[in-house]
């Protein structure tokens, strides 16, 4: 089942301008937790918020959750022709030892030099 | 350096054959995962194991079976029962204990020929 929705699907930005992605879920979670994927390979794990967080920052990422509108968006700033990749969130109800990630269905970013 | 391995990259199989996809991790990780991704459905949970010797169903367990009985490694076998295997496959691992994410292995694309 998917409890991550990403919007919009896609999303094509001239090199610095900030890209934008936002996410909602349905249930109740410990953590959200972004993730980007370059063409044909692996997720990498960007960012981790928890539940009781309202933004977090990482170098040029910035993620904000409001768990009362079940939303996160993810911001990237001033963005580069190497952040072209998929991007998914991905909600986790549970802490330690019962964690299980469910995955959104992505969004695909194109970043023209 | 850890990481996560999976391989083969590249996996054939004939109707009616059982493949096994390897999974194997030197991060000192207690949790594994299995993901299979479809064009345009995000990543949906196979399996996941959190301990040795124990592991639980996902969302998508059917005609699929995996073992667990060293801390390193994962395998996952896709059985004849399973109708529609032709995806990639991500295996995944954690640390235990608290709100980490999850690192992912650069995937198996398995096709059915």
């Amino acid at each position: 089942s998917q409890q991550g929705e990403e919007d919009p699907q896609a999303l094509s930005i001239q090199e610095g301008e900030n890209a934008t992605m936002n996410c909602s879920y349905k249930t109740s979670i410990n953590n959200l937790q972004w993730y980007r994927q370059n063409s044909g390979r692996g997720l990498v794990h960007l960012i981790l918020i928890r539940s009781n967080e309202r933004e977090k920052h990482s170098g040029r990422l910035r993620v904000t959750l409001d768990t009362s509108k079940k939303s996160s968006s993810l911001l990237i700033t001033a963005s580069r022709a190497a952040d072209t990749a998929s991007y998914f969130c991905a909600t986790d109800p549970y802490t330690g030892a019962n964690s299980k990630l469910t995955f959104g269905k992505g969004i695909t970013l194109s970043v023209r030099p | 350096d850890g990481g996560i391995t999976q391989s083969p990259k590249y996996l054939f199989r004939k109707e009616g054959q059982n493949v096994t996809l390897s999974c194997e991790q030197n991060l000192n990780h207690d949790a594994m995962y299995w993901y299979r991704q479809d064009p345009g459905q995000g990543l949906r949970l196979i399996y996941y194991s959190q301990i040795v010797n124990d592991f639980q169903k996902g969302d998508i367990a059917e005609g699929y079976s995996v073992s667990r009985e060293k801390k390193e490694s994962f395998p996952l076998t896709v059985t004849s029962a399973q109708k529609n295997p032709t995806a990639f496959y991500l295996c995944a691992s954690k640390r235990q204990g608290g709100n980490y994410g999850y690192t992912f292995g650069s995937g198996t694309r398995l096709t059915v020929v």
